[in-house]
């Protein structure tokens, strides 16, 4: 079974801290994945990666940045929190052009 | 880049009734199209997937189709169950090792009994 752990499962900061997210598969999976998921907006894109040290933007990396220098950990890192980065974010990897698995996500609240 | 559509974005069912999602996507180049299940506080899970050289592809009660030509692909739930309640998603995805996942906004199923 793929196993997909994140860092924490509830995590509150406040305005203006560098928060860091950290996810780790077990399956020797390439591809992995950072979304964030609000209501009504579904699963966001922030940033992939397709190999050690590789990483490309998703479609909303403002205020974010990555960080993958082993192939079973990637990290997020949100460099200044602010407020409207409160979310649930959701860690994925991949092998190949097949299914995601997901983590159990991590509930950032920023005061 | 890709865009996907996904309606309806709530959908209430009797229980033993049937329930169908719609997504659309823009990219004609995508060629794999999952659908994951997220029930209230879980992580999403794959449920079905279809590849963009089958039509139709059913498992159990759920079944998927897929028109290339209007580029819409569709989540079908015959026979529907409380358990079935929850947020599902659809995905379109460019057919490479490195491609990304486009996700729909997601439909809230609810199942009555």
């Amino acid at each position: 079974d793929v196993k997909v752990t994140q860092s924490s499962r509830y995590l509150v900061k406040r305005t203006g801290e560098k928060v860091f997210l950290e996810c780790v598969q077990d399956m020797d999976h390439e591809n992995m994945f950072w979304y964030r998921q609000d209501p009504g907006l579904g699963l966001r894109l922030i940033y992939f990666s397709y190999d050690v040290k590789m990483k490309e933007k998703g479609d909303i990396p403002e205020g974010y940045s990555v960080s993958r220098e082993k192939k079973e950990r990637f990290s997020l890192i949100l460099e200044s929190a602010s407020t409207n980065q409160t979310s649930m974010y959701l860690c994925a990897s991949r092998v190949g052009r097949n299914e995601q698995f997901f983590g159990p996500g991590t509930r950032l609240t920023v005061l | 880049g890709e865009n996907v559509e996904q309606h309806p974005s709530t959908l209430s069912v009797q229980e033993g009734d049937s329930a169908v999602i719609k997504c659309t996507y823009s990219d004609s180049a995508s060629n794999y199209f999952p659908w994951y299940k997220q029930e209230l506080g879980k992580r999403p899970q794959l449920i079905i997937d279809i590849r963009s050289n089958v039509g139709e592809k059913k498992d159990q009660r759920i079944a998927v189709t897929l028109n290339k030509t209007a580029k819409h692909f569709s989540l079908h739930i015959t026979e529907t169950q409380p358990e079935d309640s929850a947020v599902y998603f659809c995905a379109a995805s460019i057919g490479t090792n490195a491609g990304k996942s486009t996700f729909g906004d997601g439909t809230t199923l609810t199942v009555k009994p």
